[in-house]
């Protein structure tokens, strides 16, 4: 089955320094990958994904995340933190595509100090 | 607006009381989820619904039950046998299919949060 991990719980970046959020993967089959946000207290947004295609895939408010199927990673990216963009992010796969089965990440908080 | 409401937004019970989360989508979505969020532990699945009328188990329904009568609700009963049920509870929806399986992204409510004194 497939299983995501998101590598650090926290972290801390300057506003305007670069955000990087790792995400790892395991799928036997080509898999779906999406990153989601969640502001305290709502439900999540789609931020970007990725099916099938161009492993470079740009999303909302600036970020982007690039599949690498070598290194089983989609990690998401943002050149210039902004005080709006603390929130949790939530690394997600299905199968396929397969939304029965799709895995959550256990989620990165991001804080983004002045 | 089209959108999946969720309510109520905070809930507070005893010990023992069976709670009913609403969850109403006017995407015309086909499918529709429960998730379960904890601290520290990302989304899990309870329930799942493809179609109204059919609903299967996700990976935690042990002490939750759902219905679906209508394609725009998915009710979500947190039972007495629910050994540990404060957390947050998410409630899903999506639309597109391809060669039959629901795929893509998942539409979310803006969650109940569910706290048992």
């Amino acid at each position: 089955a497939q299983s995501v991990t998101q590598l650090g719980s926290h972290v801390s970046v300057s506003e305007g320094a670069l955000v990087l959020l790792r995400c790892n993967y395991s799928s036997s089959v080509p898999p779906y990958l999406f990153w989601y946000v969640q502001y305290p207290n709502q439900g999540l947004q789609l931020l970007l994904k990725y099916t099938t295609g161009a492993t470079l895939v740009k999303g909302i408010n600036g970020f982007e995340a690039e599949f690498k199927k070598s290194e089983t990673s989609f990690h998401l990216t943002k050149p210039s933190a902004h005080m709006s963009d603390a929130a949790e992010y939530f690394c997600a796969v299905s199968e396929w595509g397969n939304n029965n089965d799709m895995r959550f990440g256990a989620g990165t908080r991001l804080t983004v100090k002045p | 607006d089209g959108g999946i409401t969720q309510s109520p937004k905070y809930l507070f019970r005893k010990e023992g009381q069976n709670v009913t989360l609403s969850c109403e989508q006017n995407l015309n979505h086909d499918a529709m989820y429960w998730y379960r969020q904890d601290p520290g532990q990302g989304l899990r699945l309870i329930y799942y619904s493809q179609i109204v009328n059919d609903f299967q188990k996700g990976d935690i329904a042990e002490g939750y039950s759902v219905s679906r009568e209508k394609k725009e609700s998915f009710p979500l009963t947190v039972t007495s046998a629910q050994k540990n049920p404060t957390a947050f509870y998410l409630c899903a929806s999506t639309g597109s299919r391809d060669r039959g399986i629901l795929i893509g992204e998942l539409f979310f409510g803006e969650g109940s949060r569910l706290t048992v004194l």
